[in-house]
């Protein structure tokens, strides 16, 4: 079966570069959400979409923006990278119109900034 | 709040069950996820219950769910090498004001089994 597709799955940036991560859910979900996971931490919530429309947004600093595109993969664009930036960022994606609330997640985009 | 709780360590040997724990304060109904994560891995949907419900068993793994406490266990009969692994309990933050529901994270438990 289809899982969530994310790449780049390794990136290393210097500070005050940009990185673009993308993310390209199972056919037919409606929904992504990316995470950011720190080292050694829990997974937190940064912003959601359904439907191609921002549905929630978290924790999700201001230098970082997101969006999804008509063939429903979802792109996070990070600028002003700091040190503390430095994560496993993921994308899971759900089929939320039919109720269905299970949440796949990508295999994660390892972001390393120096 | 929407704190999600769990014990950090939990060490078995092969072979014996393991029982993994988490608490959660949503008051509302909600949906309760558990995930594994191998080293270097990203997060694997193990099982998820939804909150009306006592418990769920899915071949090796069975959850518990007690509504009363807000306390949820992971079952793993026959733990074996292969299951080593950190599991992390997640709660659906549920908002009815139209937004969809992202994954609230405990810390984490990580499973040690040896052989």
């Amino acid at each position: 079966a289809a899982g969530v597709i994310q790449s780049p799955r390794h990136l290393i940036k210097e500070k005050r570069e940009t990185a673009t991560l993308k993310c390209y859910p199972i056919p037919r979900h409606d929904t992504v959400y990316w995470y950011q996971q720190g080292p050694g931490q829990d997974p937190q919530f940064l912003i959601s979409f359904y439907e191609k429309m921002q549905s929630d947004k978290g924790s999700i600093p201001d230098r970082f923006s997101a969006q999804q595109f008509s063939d429903y993969h979802s792109e996070l664009n990070m600028s002003s990278l700091e040190l503390g930036d430095s994560a496993l960022y993921f994308c899971a994606s759900s089929l939320e119109g039919t109720g269905s609330y299970e949440q796949y997640f990508g295999p994660g985009t390892r972001l390393t900034v120096t | 709040g929407e704190d999600v709780e769990q014990s950090l360590f939990l060490s078995v040997r092969e072979g014996d069950s393991s029982v993994i724990n988490c608490t959660y304060t949503d008051s509302s109904s909600t949906y309760l996820y558990w995930y594994k994560q191998e080293p270097g891995a990203g997060l694997q949907l193990l099982t998820y219950i939804f909150s009306n419900m006592d418990m769920k068993q899915d071949q090796r793994l069975t959850v518990l769910l007690n509504k009363k406490d807000k306390h949820l266990s992971l079952r793993i009969a026959d733990t074996q090498t292969g299951d080593s692994a950190i599991y992390f309990c997640a709660e659906r933050r549920w908002d009815y004001g139209g937004s969809q529901g992202n994954l609230i994270f405990g810390k984490g438990t990580k499973l040690s089994v040896k052989p």
